[in-house]
């Protein structure tokens, strides 16, 4: 129940193509769902967050979308561009801030 | 603002030896969180410090340990290593506020390596 479930676990996108990854969870105490995008060699970095209250975020080129009732949300990244190519998490986190638990990873790769 | 830190960035350890890893935070936060990444497993949380504290624990075994000082900064250690140590160790450092969700924000990890 603590999971966070996340596809694919790869992508190949062509150079100003979308960029589509999901996320899926169990436990309804969550309710703050960042996602990270993480380059080779350095640490996650937050790119955008989400919480239920909203069924969407829109920040530049990056959109979460999030449907509570299916306690699924996503990740869209439009006009894809190879400096996006990268490993992007998903996360989620309980309403005590104390339960923070990532996704698997999916690594994206924008061909030129 | 400085980022998080960590040291050393790269290390080869051989099984059996023990390791400390070192992580400074982003100043004023107090909350440090530890992570182990490895390509089959991703992204797992070890354990997190708060003012001196151990305040949550993942499900790891009793080689893993942690400390924090007063000045916020962590130490993790892992004792009688093994080959299945080797990862990239993460920490994450935040505000620390009992009850609010924050952003955590990471440094650039400590790749170890257990020949």
């Amino acid at each position: 129940q603590q999971q966070v479930k996340q596809s694919p676990q790869s992508l190949i996108v062509q150079k100003g193509g979308i960029s589509i990854i999901n996320c899926a969870y169990e436990n309804t105490a969550f309710d703050y769902f960042p996602w990270y995008q993480q380059f080779p060699g350095k640490g996650p970095a937050l790119l955008i967050a989400i919480r239920p209250d909203v069924s969407e975020k829109k920040e530049g080129r990056f959109t979460i979308s999030f449907n509570k009732s299916a306690k699924q949300f996503s990740l869209h990244i439009m006009d894809s561009q190879p400096g996006d190519s990268a490993t992007y998490f998903c996360a989620a986190e309980d309403n005590y801030g104390q339960n923070f638990v990532f996704g698997p990873g999916t690594r994206l790769s924008v061909l030129p | 603002k400085a980022g998080v830190t960590q040291t050393p960035r790269y290390l080869i350890k051989t099984r059996g030896q023990q390791v400390t890893l070192s992580c400074s935070p982003i100043s004023g936060h107090r909350s440090v969180s530890w992570y182990q990444q490895t390509p089959g497993q991703g992204l797992q949380f070890l354990f997190e410090y708060f003012s001196e504290t151990q305040r949550n624990k993942g499900n790891f075994p009793g080689r893993f340990s942690g400390r924090q000082f007063s000045n916020s900064r962590s130490e993790m250690n892992v004792s009688t290593l093994e080959l299945g140590d080797s990862a990239l160790y993460l920490c994450a450092s935040s505000l620390g506020v009992q009850g609010v969700q924050e952003t955590q924000y990471f440094g650039p990890g400590t790749r170890l390596l257990v020949l």
